[in-house]
Order: C-alpha cells, then sequence, then structure tokens
C-alpha cells in the first residue's frame, strides 16, 4: 500500500481480554518497529523485527505482550490479560533498509481498557 | 550507547515569533538525524532529514535544521510560528543497529502557540 496501515484505529477493551492490533508496513520494508505512547508522553520503544533475523524483544514491558511478523509482511502485536495501564496509542512504523534510514509511521491504534 | 536527548519538554511561543527546538545526540558515527511531528490524535510526519552534505537542511512546513557535529546537535529552526504549529516535535537519530533496532528517538517537545 501507500502507507503504513494499522487497524483497528480505535479498539476498547474490557480489563483482562485479550487484543490484537495489527500493522501492515509498506510494500518491501523490511523493518519494523512498534512503539506505545501513553497520553502526554512520548514514544515508548516495545519491539523491532528486521527481516528475517529474530526481533528485537527488549521493550517489551511484560510477558503479556508479544508481537509477531511473517516475512516481510503484516505484524501483529497481541496483549493478553490487558490492564487498565495498557491503555495507549500503539504505533507502527517501517522502514526500507537495514541501516540508517527514515522510518514511515502508521496513525496509530488508540488502545482504552476499562 | 546511541541517545538523543531533547531538553525541553514543553515550550510556548506567541505567534508570529521564531522557535528553536534542542536537540542533542549521542552517537560514535556519522549520525543520521531526523525531526518529526505529531499533531493531536495523529501519527508521526517526517519534517527533515540529515544523511550527509549541507548541513543545514530544510524541510516541509517552513522549518529547518542545522547539524554541529562539535556540538552533538540538531536543533529545530522556523523564522516565524503559526498557529497550526502546534503539536509534538520527535528527535532521532538512525543507526546501524542498536539495543532498541536502527531508530532512537528522543522523548518530545510539546510545542504550544499563543495567539
Amino acid at each position: 500500500g501507500a502507507g503504513v496501515s494499522q487497524s483497528p484505529s480505535n479498539k476498547v477493551t474490557e480489563k483482562g481480554k485479550d487484543v490484537e492490533l495489527r500493522c501492515d508496513p509498506i510494500s518491501g520494508h523490511t523493518a519494523l518497529y512498534w512503539y506505545r505512547q501513553r497520553l502526554g508522553q512520548g514514544l515508548e520503544f516495545l519491539i523491532y523485527f528486521q527481516g528475517n533475523s529474530a526481533p528485537d524483544k527488549s521493550g517489551l514491558p511484560s510477558d503479556r505482550f508479544s508481537a509477531e511478523r511473517t516475512g516481510e509482511s503484516v505484524s501483529t502485536l497481541t496483549i493478553q490479560r490487558t490492564q487498565q495501564e495498557d491503555s495507549a496509542v500503539y504505533l507502527c512504523a517501517s522502514s526500507l533498509v537495514v541501516g540508517p534510514t527514515e522510518a514511515f509511521f502508521g496513525q496509530g491504534t488508540r488502545l482504552t481498557v476499562v | 550507547a546511541q541517545s538523543v536527548t531533547q531538553p525541553d519538554i514543553h515550550i510556548t511561543v506567541s505567534e508570529g515569533a521564531s522557535l528553536e527546538l534542542r536537540c542533542n545526540y549521542s552517537y560514535g558515527a556519522t549520525p543520521y538525524l531526523f525531526w518529526y511531528v505529531q499533531s493531536p490524535g495523529q501519527g508521526l510526519q517526517l519534517l527533515l532529514k540529515y544523511f550527509s552534505g549541507d548541513t543545514l537542511v530544510q524541510g516541509i512546513k517552513g522549518f529547518e535544521a542545522e547539524f554541529k557535529r562539535s556540538q552533538s546537535s540538531f536543533n529545530l529552526r522556523k523564522p516565524s510560528v503559526h498557529w497550526s504549529d502546534a503539536a509534538e516535535y520527535f528527535c532521532a537519530v538512525a543507526t546501524w543497529g542498536g539495543s532498541q533496532g536502527n531508530l532512537i528517538f528522543g522523548k518530545g517537545t510539546k510545542l504550544s502557540v499563543k495567539p
């Protein structure tokens, strides 16, 4: 597609439920990032995929968070047993090649846990 | 370790006044530097980037930034701010791999514009 697409754009879920957030990167982009942005806060790195290499999961805040990516295509971020502190905007970005290059961001998924 | 520091959390300027947002980076090699803007409820949009060459780079919406290697800085400037510039601004450095992949972001500077 023309840009990075994220779905859903908004998600309201009950505490304790699992949620799946989806990211469609720009076609051909080998790198994909997930970030969390709490209200009024900066970007919090969660996870990074680069081609077929093992993902860098160093930013995942707990074992309730996981992410998958099939090859260089769609990625899903899964949050199990959601808590109210998981409420945030989850941003996905992709970039073309290995190494220093600009990243393109999706519009984000706003997650609200009630 | 690579890092990006934006010393100002929140800045307020009057419409029509000049603007400078500060960014300092820590990276051993030649940095690739970016400024992104995030308007309320939106994703991040690239304002400008520096890879090499002229150290003064022009971006969209009338913004420019100057790379100063001696100061490890990449400050964003605009001569005359418009009310629509109110947003959050993020500085980033792209690297050859690191603890967070290839992109390191600062914590952001929120810009408010007074009429």
